[in-house]
């Protein structure tokens, strides 16, 4: 049975820091894995998605790893600003389809 | 706005009473998610359609939740008999089987709170 799991469940960090997110699965049979975040009361937006045979994608100043040997993902922020205060959630699709578990997600602040 | 739309934004409700919660995908996808997501705790998986069809339900889902897609387009979730457990952000995701990724999408989501 596959589970998901992030650590820190809560992160505090100063603007402009550099910092990363870990997401670990247990079953390396994966097909996918992404990286979403999520504000206070409202949905999930998708920041990445990295294919099985990707080893990173970047967006901005996100930089998402997955090592499949390992059952672990990083997701790295760079200078990191207030406005990314949110919860960053990680998912791997249950089978091929969409269903989707997920990790308990990080809680970052970013402090001004 | 071409994203998933959910109605209402928040539902407060006493216990014993009956909530039913809407989803409009985006318009081309063909699947569709219904997620609960409690305080602290990443989503769970409900239930999910392609197309018309119900395809898997989780055991989360008793006998009080249906869901229906009846055209292929919005869905509706109803809980029945509310009880104090069931608050939660209920969340809608849809995604298409074109896409070789099959990235889901998800709405704004219900905030569910039963007295």
């Amino acid at each position: 049975k596959q589970e998901v799991t992030q650590i820190p469940a809560a992160l505090s960090v100063p603007e402009g820091e550099n910092l990363v997110l870990n997401c670990s699965f247990t079953d390396s049979a994966i097909y996918n894995l992404q990286w979403f975040r999520q504000d206070p009361g409202k949905g999930l937006t998708s920041l990445l998605l990295i294919q099985s045979s990707q080893r990173e994608q970047t967006s901005g100043r996100l930089n998402a790893s997955l090592d499949k040997s390992s059952g672990r993902s990083t997701l790295y922020i760079a200078a990191s600003q207030p406005g990314d205060s949110a919860t960053y959630l990680c998912a791997v699709p249950y089978n091929q389809g969409g269903k989707l578990i997920f990790g308990q997600g990080t809680e970052l602040s970013v402090k001004p | 706005d071409t994203g998933v739309s959910q109605d209402p934004r928040h539902k407060i409700t006493k216990r014993g009473q009956n909530v039913t919660f809407r989803c409009d995908p985006i318009s081309e996808h063909n699947r569709l998610y219904w997620y609960r997501q409690t305080l602290g705790q990443g989503p769970e998986f409900l239930t999910y359609f392609q197309n018309e069809a119900q395809l898997e339900k989780s055991r989360l889902l008793s006998d009080r939740f249906s869901a229906e897609r009846p055209k292929g387009s919005f869905s509706t979730l109803e809980i029945q008999r509310t009880e104090q457990g069931d608050s939660a952000m209920y969340l809608c995701a849809s995604s298409s089987t074109d896409r070789v990724d099959e990235k889901l999408f998800f709405g704004s989501g219900t905030q569910l709170s039963v007295l």
